[in-house]
C-alpha cells in the first residue's frame, strides 16, 4: 500500500525551530519528486516546497523562503522539512506529498494524513 | 505570487454539469501544460483528480475533465452527484519553478 506518513509537528514558540519528517511506503521513493503542502485552519491549501527526486532542484514559496529547508534521504524513504524562525502565520495542518514525476511538478496524487504546528507564545 | 483565481463557491443539482475556472497568468497556467485539479472533502487529504491539464489518474471517474485556455485552466464535473460535494482547488507549476494553488471552490450539490 502507498503511504505517507508524516511526524514531528506540535505546539512551538515563535521565533524557534522544528523539523518535520514523512516517511514513505509502498512505491520507489527515489524515483519521484516530493512535497510540503500547508493548510491553516478554515483556510485553503499552500504549498510550500518542493524537491526533486535526486534532490539537484528544490523550491519554495516565497512566504517561507530563507526559513524553511526542504531535503531528503532516499537510502531512508523519508523527507523532511526543517523550519525555522517560526510565525504565528506558519500555523497549519503541513502535508507531505508525492509528485507524478521526478521534477518538481504539480501533480500531487499521493497524500499523507498531515502533521499539525502551532505557532504560539 | 499571487494564488491562481477561483470562484469561491459554484452549486449545482444532481445530474447537472458544473465548470470551475482558475485563472492566472503567462508566468503559470499560460506557459505550460502542468495544471492540477483536487478535490477535498472535510476533514480529509485533497485527492488528485486531474493532472496535465487533462488527464485523469486510474481510478477517477471520467465525470471529471479538465481544459485550458490561454492563462484560464478549467474543471468541468458532468452527472453531478451528492459525493461530489467539497472543495475544489487548481495548481499549475510557474516559470520560477514554484507551484500555486487556486484560493479554492466549493462547491454544493443541491
Amino acid at each position: 500500500e502507498v503511504q505517507l506518513v508524516e511526524f514531528g509537528g506540535g505546539l512551538v514558540q515563535p521565533d524557534r525551530s522544528l523539523r518535520l519528517s514523512c516517511a514513505a511506503s509502498g512505491f520507489t521513493f527515489d524515483n519521484y519528486a516530493m512535497h510540503w503542502v500547508r493548510q491553516a485552519p478554515g483556510k485553503g491549501l499552500e504549498w510550500v516546497s518542493g524537491i526533486s527526486s535526486n534532490a539537484d532542484a528544490v523550491a519554495y514559496a516565497a512566504s517561507v523562503k530563507g526559513r524553511f529547508t526542504i531535503s531528503r534521504d532516499n537510502a531512508k524513504k523519508s523527507l523532511y522539512l526543517q523550519m525555522d524562525s517560526l510565525r504565528a502565520e506558519d500555523t497549519a495542518l503541513y502535508y507531505c506529498t508525492k509528485d507524478k514525476f521526478a521534477g518538481i511538478h504539480s501533480a500531487l496524487d499521493v497524500w499523507g494524513l498531515g502533521t499539525p504546528v502551532t505557532v504560539s507564545s | 505570487q499571487s494564488p491562481l483565481t477561483q470562484p469561491a463557491s459554484v452549486s449545482g443539482s444532481p445530474g447537472q454539469s458544473i465548470t470551475i475556472s482558475c485563472t492566472g497568468t503567462s508566468s503559470d497556467i499560460g506557459t505550460n501544460n502542468y495544471v492540477s485539479w483536487f478535490q477535498q472533502h472535510p476533514g480529509t487529504a485533497p485527492k488528485l483528480i486531474i493532472y496535465d491539464v487533462l488527464s485523469r489518474p486510474s481510478g477517477v471517474s471520467n465525470r471529471f475533465s479538465g481544459s485550458k485556455s490561454g492563462n484560464t485552466a478549467s474543471l468541468t464535473i458532468s452527472g453531478l452527484q451528492a459525493e461530489d460535494d467539497g472543495d475544489y482547488y487548481c495548481t499549475s507549476y510557474t516559470t520560477t519553478t514554484n507551484v500555486l494553488f487556486g484560493g479554492g471552490t466549493k462547491l454544493t450539490v443541491l
